[in-house]
């Protein structure tokens, strides 16, 4: 997607703690979204982040910093279920999302 | 229904022909966005509809590609004479939210094949 930038591929440990990275121009976006996706289905919503902060939500946690264009999307105690690409997304206006390229996240045991 | 509904889920079309994808929105959400997704990529911003009104068509790739929601609901994109590179899964989301961004509801895609 265009002006958002998180990397292609990580692989994590089961159990273990990731963290996905995601950053993107300050102008013009409203906050920012994750989403989750696995392979053939539809995007799922995860978070909306409008604040700066962090904001928890069970074994995730997402992250804003507006300043900075910069956020992360932090996943606990991973699970093999949690193998899929996570998806940042940022409104421009207030109705015009625009995602990233996705996160595809590999949990191995 | 439950959640948004799209439809046909696969779609094989000769290049050159015409075919229409249909969505079906969450009942009662007002916003109404198609993406399109490529294999390996994030979606990509096609149009948005608030009621029957297209507010944004700016992604829609070229004068072949058309949307519309006459009545404020079911949404259909239709694409004219198809070629290999519209290969993709259009997906459709719903949302509540008019003013401010919100919570996108996805449907399952339809995927396009176009030989």
């Amino acid at each position: 997607g265009q002006n958002i930038d998180q990397p292609t591929e990580m692989t994590a440990t089961e159990g273990a703690i990731v963290q996905i990275n995601c950053t993107y121009q300050t102008s013009g976006f409203n906050g920012l979204f994750w989403y989750q996706q696995h392979a053939g289905e539809a995007p799922t919503f995860l978070s909306y982040n409008v604040l700066d902060g962090l904001e928890e939500k069970g074994r995730f946690s997402s992250f804003l910093s507006r300043s900075k264009g910069y956020s992360y999307l932090l996943l606990k105690e991973l699970q093999m279920k949690d193998s899929a690409s996570y998806l940042c997304a940022a409104p421009r206006g207030y109705q015009k999302v625009t995602f990233g390229t996705g996160t595809k996240l590999q949990v191995i045991p | 229904g439950a959640g948004v509904s799209q439809s046909p889920r696969y779609k094989v079309a000769k290049r050159g022909q015409d075919v229409a994808l249909r969505c079906d929105p969450i009942s009662g959400h007002v916003s109404l966005f198609w993406y399109q997704q490529a294999l390996g990529q994030g979606p990509e911003f096609l149009t948005y509809f608030q009621n029957e009104a297209q507010l944004d068509k700016s992604g829609l790739p070229s004068d072949r590609f058309f949307a519309e929601r006459p009545e404020g609901s079911v949404s259909t994109l239709k694409i004219q004479r198809t070629q290999q590179e519209d290969s993709a899964v259009y997906l459709c989301a719903s949302s509540s939210h008019t003013s401010n961004a919100g919570e996108l509801f996805f449907g399952e895609g339809s995927r396009l094949t176009v030989l």
